[in-house]
């Protein structure tokens, strides 16, 4: 079974643009959970999807917006970016049943860098 | 609120030896925690969780994880640590309700031959 994948892998952006990063989750899996990976904060969740709904929404401005299309694919955006946005953006994917206690498998992330 | 922490920022240990690297949780419900690895530039990758049942619970590569209820951890640990085993681990929890994961800082593990 292929693993998640992110595109692109790397992203460079000067501040105010926006940008849309893509995850595609493992087959059959429902539920797509994103995080921002930094050294000085680490991972901090940003949203989960699930059978298209946002499940949970984590302490994020609201220049920060996802999706989930029918086939589980997501997409996360950031408007006007900031340069403290630069980090690691992580996707994972679990839950052919929705359980909390499923666990998460995560893609190669995206690295945005952002000028 | 659900809170995850890894007292250790670093942990070094000779090959061989065995290996702990420390984690306490803070959550309402009841907690579903789970151990995760990073490699450098690398997705995280799953290594074990405990959902309910026996206390001790086994994972990949070798690593296995002690639920300890009165003292709010779950400690990671390893019989004997190989150099392969440097990494950056995460422990993450969430409560039964559903709530989003929350991971800790991450320790850095340094298995030195």
């Amino acid at each position: 079974k292929a693993g998640v994948t992110q595109t692109p892998r790397y992203l460079i952006k000067t501040r105010g643009q926006q940008v849309t990063l893509s995850c595609s989750p493992i087959s059959g899996h429902r539920s797509v959970s994103w995080y921002q990976q930094t050294p000085g904060q680490g991972l901090q969740f940003l949203f989960e999807y699930f059978s298209e709904t946002q499940r949970n929404k984590g302490n994020f401005p609201g220049r920060f917006s996802g999706r989930q299309f029918s086939n589980s694919r997501s997409e996360m955006n950031v408007s006007t970016l900031e340069l403290g946005d630069s980090a690691l953006y992580l996707c994972a994917s679990s839950s052919v049943r929705g359980l909390a206690g499923d666990e998460q498998f995560f893609g190669p992330g995206t690295r945005l860098t952002v000028l | 609120a659900q809170s995850v922490a890894q007292p250790e920022d670093q942990v070094n240990v000779a090959e061989g030896n065995p290996l702990t690297v420390k984690c306490t949780y803070s959550v309402s419900g009841n907690p579903y925690l789970f151990w995760y690895v990073q490699y450098p530039n690398r997705g995280l990758q799953f290594l074990l969780k405990y959902i309910t049942g026996d206390n001790l619970v086994k994972g990949s590569y070798g690593f296995e994880a002690e639920f300890n209820k009165s003292q709010t951890s779950f400690h990671l640990k390893k019989p004997s640590a190989l150099v392969s085993d440097s990494a950056l681990y995460f422990c993450a929890v969430r409560d039964n309700y559903g709530q989003n994961f929350v991971f800790g800082p991450g320790t850095r593990l340094s298995v030195l031959p």
